[in-house]
């Protein structure tokens, strides 16, 4: 699987959008964008994947790049709640094991 | 709550004894995985089983840990002979499997500290 590199931490003010890069240069043509959360003392929680085109749900956007070298996930507005560890993750399947790297920690900021 | 529950939440051993994790995963789920996460880490590969099958062993995993999932419903974890290296976060995950969706959904996990 191909190797991603995130900032270590960044700041967001409650309210406002917290958008989280991730560089994914070696990515292949079919492995996918994924990112997870972990909020303290919990297991990991799936927020949302791409392939290609970017993609929206409940809890977040995702961007990529045209050349698929990097990405960024967009939570539009965000909250206290949203504090936790953002990991991004490149992967033939999401059904097989994943490879966590050590994440962005995001802090939202009242 | 996803679904995926884990037994016990906390374990605290001495050096030297066993010790065993449970992980129910949801119950349509058909694969399973383990997972090992230290402080300031993020999570780690251990092992995965397809129904009863376990399908891949990371390297990580050495030869004082042991993974089943005998009916292909819960699985364990044991642990021989635990060093204070073993103490650790203990995850487990389930998924659907190549036919279901694409994500993983995880425990609570289990917090192992070895004294």
């Amino acid at each position: 699987d191909a190797k991603t590199t995130q900032p270590t931490s960044m700041d967001c003010a409650e309210g406002r959008a917290a958008n989280l890069p991730c560089n994914h240069s070696t990515i292949s043509g079919n492995e996918y964008v994924y990112w997870y959360r972990q909020i303290h003392s919990q297991g990991p929680q799936y927020i949302i994947h791409g392939l290609k085109n970017n993609e929206t749900n409940e809890m977040a956007s995702l961007i990529i790049t045209e050349d698929r070298k990097s990405s960024t996930l967009i939570l539009p507005h965000a909250t206290l709640r949203d504090t936790a560890v953002y990991y991004c993750i490149v992967t033939y399947s999401g059904n097989t094991p994943l490879v966590f790297g050590k994440g962005t920690r995001l802090s939202v900021i009242a | 709550d996803t679904g995926v529950s884990q037994d016990p939440r906390h374990k605290i051993t001495k050096r030297g004894q066993n010790v065993t994790f449970r992980c129910d995963p949801i119950s349509e789920h058909n694969r399973l995985y383990w997972y090992r996460q230290t402080l300031g880490q993020g999570p780690e590969f251990l092992t995965y089983f397809q129904n009863e099958a376990q399908l891949e062993k990371s390297r990580l995993l050495s030869d004082r840990f042991s993974a089943e999932r005998p009916k292909g419903s819960f699985s364990t974890l044991e642990i021989q002979r635990t060093e204070q290296g073993d103490s650790a976060m203990y995850l487990c995950a389930s998924s659907e499997g190549l036919a279901g969706g694409l994500e993983q959904y995880f425990g609570p996990g289990t917090r192992l500290t070895v004294t």
